[in-house]
């Protein structure tokens, strides 16, 4: 099986831009999230999306945002880009299992907000 | 709130000697624990798990121990290799009677395995 697909992998953007970013999940996988990594503070959890509805937010202000897709894929997006929003961008996709959900990540999209 | 906390931000181990990584949770609803392996420029990538109803799970040189009365996780790799050097991170999830679950995760442990 294919993994998870990110993309654009880096990305430059200037503050006020919007950006969006998209996520393909392994096949057969219906749960997609969203992280924030930046040095220092691990992995922030943004947006859970389960058959095209958001089931799980984070604590991110609404200039965050996303949507998912009915073949699940995913887009995350980030308007009036501010400098702090540089960070790895994580998207992990998972099967929805009431018995341990593990879920696996792509390798990210590098936002460089100047 | 930092429910799940890794308290040493770096741990330097000699080429064959076990590495042990810690990780301290708040929360005793949580019923999922993982460790994650993450290179620079690279996703984390799944390593092992264990249920809350364990204390032990096992693959290959890789161990996590599941303490709940001191509501602590460990992972211990043996004989540790160069190539294990990365970023450790622990997580966590919680499971909503809805069948949702939350991920929630440490800051990540630096391991560095001299040759």
């Amino acid at each position: 099986k294919a993994g998870v697909t990110q993309t654009p992998r880096y990305l430059i953007k200037t503050r006020g831009q919007q950006v969006t970013l998209s996520c393909s999940p392994i096949s057969g996988h219906r749960s997609v999230s969203w992280y924030q990594q930046t040095p220092g503070q691990g992995l922030q959890f943004l947006f859970e999306y389960f058959s095209e509805t958001q089931r799980n937010k984070g604590n991110f202000p609404g200039r965050f945002s996303g949507r998912q897709f009915s073949n699940s894929r995913s887009e995350m997006n980030v308007s009036t880009l501010e400098l702090g929003d540089s960070a790895l961008y994580l998207c992990a996709s998972g099967e929805d299992s009431s018995s341990g959900n593990t879920i696996y990540f792509g390798e990210g999209s590098w936002l460089t907000v100047v | 709130d930092q429910q799940v906390k890794q308290n040493s931000p770096s741990l330097s181990v000699q080429e064959g000697r076990i590495s042990i990584l810690n990780c301290d949770y708040t929360n005793s609803m949580f019923d999922y624990f993982l460790w994650y392996k993450k290179y620079p420029a690279e996703g984390p990538t799944f390593l092992i798990s264990i249920s809350s109803i364990k204390d032990k799970n096992e693959d290959g040189r890789f161990t996590v121990f599941l303490n709940k009365s001191a509501k602590h996780l460990s992972l211990h790799i043996v004989p540790s290799q160069p190539g294990d050097s990365a970023v450790y991170f622990c997580a966590a999830t919680l499971t909503f009677g809805s069948g949702t679950y939350k991920y929630i995760f440490g800051t990540g442990t630096r391991l560095k395995v001299l040759a």
